[in-house]
């Protein structure tokens, strides 16, 4: 059974930092391009931002909100994925969730963690 | 960026009725030379993470029921829950996967009249 468990999510205050975790088991991790997706309270759907299997490159992706304020990383000898965030914004209070999301010619890939809230807040 | 628009906002359906929730792409998302199209739907139940219905336009998830079908191509799209069941309450999202960023619609509630 495929677990996804984001943690590292809290109150942080405008400008502030903080780094997330998502602890993977039960995929083999380091084959799998690795997403996060936001959602605001009460709002919908937001990609954050993807990174690659370091067989494929290891290459990372972002929305233009994040970018360069947002890390995306991975740590394949722990199956686990990392989300930097700093200079975080009011804007940037959602809840986080980590996925696998993505689609192949024959299958899609939709395991997704609990999610993790972060509040930016002064 | 694709801007995925839907319509409607949310929708009371009877038990055992028919619901249809519609997407609209900004641009088109046909991604391959057989006709498949970049568009994927996801359901979210209160309190939970979204789920993958339906990916490729009309691709059904292995275990998604088969009252739940997708249509469409190009820049339009549907979702129908063809009879729809009290465990179907949820928000329905379409997502374009055709280039990043990838872009959600602004979710359909459906709720039971």
């Amino acid at each position: 059974e495929v677990q996804l468990v984001e943690s590292g999510g809290g109150l942080v205050k405008p400008g502030g930092s903080l780094r997330l975790s998502c602890a993977a088991s039960g995929i083999t991790f380091s084959y799998m391009w690795m997403t996060w997706v936001r959602q605001a309270p009460g709002k919908g759907l937001e990609w954050v931002g993807r990174i690659k299997s370091k067989i494929d490159g290891g290459t990372t992706d972002y929305a233009a909100p994040v970018k360069g304020r947002f890390t995306i990383s991975r740590d394949d000898s722990k199956n686990t994925l990392y989300l930097q965030m700093s200079s975080l914004k009011t804007e940037d209070t959602a809840v986080y969730y980590c996925s696998t999301l993505g689609y192949s010619v024959t299958r899609s890939y939709d395991d997704w963690g609990q999610g993790t809230l972060v509040t930016v807040s002064s | 960026d694709v801007v995925m628009t839907q319509s409607p906002d949310s929708l009371a359906v009877s038990l055992g009725e028919r619901a249809t929730i519609n997407c609209k792409s900004s641009q088109s998302v046909s991604c391959s030379s057989d006709n498949k199209n970049c568009l994927a739907w996801l359901q979210q139940k209160p309190g939970q993470p979204p789920k993958v219905l339906i990916y490729w336009a009309s691709t059904r998830e292995s275990g998604v029921p088969d009252r739940f079908s997708g249509s469409g191509s190009g820049t339009d799209f549907t979702l129908t829950i063809s009879s729809l069941q009290t465990e179907d309450v949820a928000v329905y999202y379409c997502q374009q996967y055709y280039n990043l960023p990838w872009t959600f619609g602004q979710g359909t509630k459906v709720e039971i009249k």
